[in-house]
């Protein structure tokens, strides 16, 4: 099992410029995240989904779409990027229930110039 | 998401002695989790409390939750070069199955 993967690893974007982060589980998972990670900070929730077909804000969307392909697969979408989404993307999944604990993935460092 | 605060921020340490990180809320929480995120790596999940006064023991970590599960403990014991990262607390369970990130503490060791 490869757990929970994202791509890219790495992108530069520039002012304006629009770009899509993707994630996969294989846990069959109920539940995904996308965090961010800015140095000081900790980890940020942007977007949940509870299930397949549910999507809610978190702490920090603004800037920020994301969809719910299927069970497997929670994307993220800078529509206009900005310097200030520069940071670390971190996609998460758990079964939903309770106090299940959280797998993430390897991260995406992105910058935005 | 209930709100943690994470003391102190950051702790440097000489290979061997102890170190310790603080969690602490000003609600009662329902269970705690805590992370290990290595440098350039992601978060793993290290455990998860949910008795009030628990205290469970991984190798040289223990991890200890209040009487009053207000605030959450993780100690390491004759810290090594592997220990190196930063730890984080999260409070979990209840009726919100969310996240919600402590700040974190970042141990460095010097070896």
């Amino acid at each position: 099992n490869a757990g929970v993967t994202q791509t890219p690893k790495f992108q530069v974007l520039k002012t304006g410029q629009s770009m899509t982060l993707q994630c996969a589980q294989d846990m069959n998972h109920n539940s995904m995240y996308w965090y961010r990670q800015d140095p000081g900070m900790g980890l940020r929730l942007i977007y949940y989904s509870a299930s397949e077909g549910t999507t809610d804000k978190g702490e920090v969307p603004n800037g920020y779409n994301v969809s719910r392909l299927n069970k497997r697969e929670f994307s993220l979408r800078l529509e206009s990027a900005a310097p200030s989404q520069t940071s670390v993307y971190f996609c998460a999944s758990n079964t939903g229930y309770g106090t299940d604990t959280q797998y993430f993935g390897p991260g995406t460092r992105l910058t935005v110039l | 998401g209930q709100q943690v605060m994470q003391i102190p921020q950051y702790q440097h340490v000489q290979e061997g002695e102890d170190f310790t990180t603080y969690c602490n809320s000003s609600t009662t929480l329902s269970n705690i989790q805590w992370y290990k995120q290595r440098p350039g790596g992601h978060p793993v999940f290290l455990i998860q409390l949910v008795k009030s006064g628990e205290v469970k023991k991984q190798k040289r970590l223990t991890f200890q939750f209040g009487e009053a599960k207000k605030n959450s403990s993780l100690h390491i014991t004759a810290t090594q070069t592997t220990d190196v990262g930063t730890y984080f607390c999260a409070p979990s369970g209840g009726s919100n199955y969310k996240l919600t990130f402590g700040k974190g503490t970042l141990l460095t060791v010097n070896p």
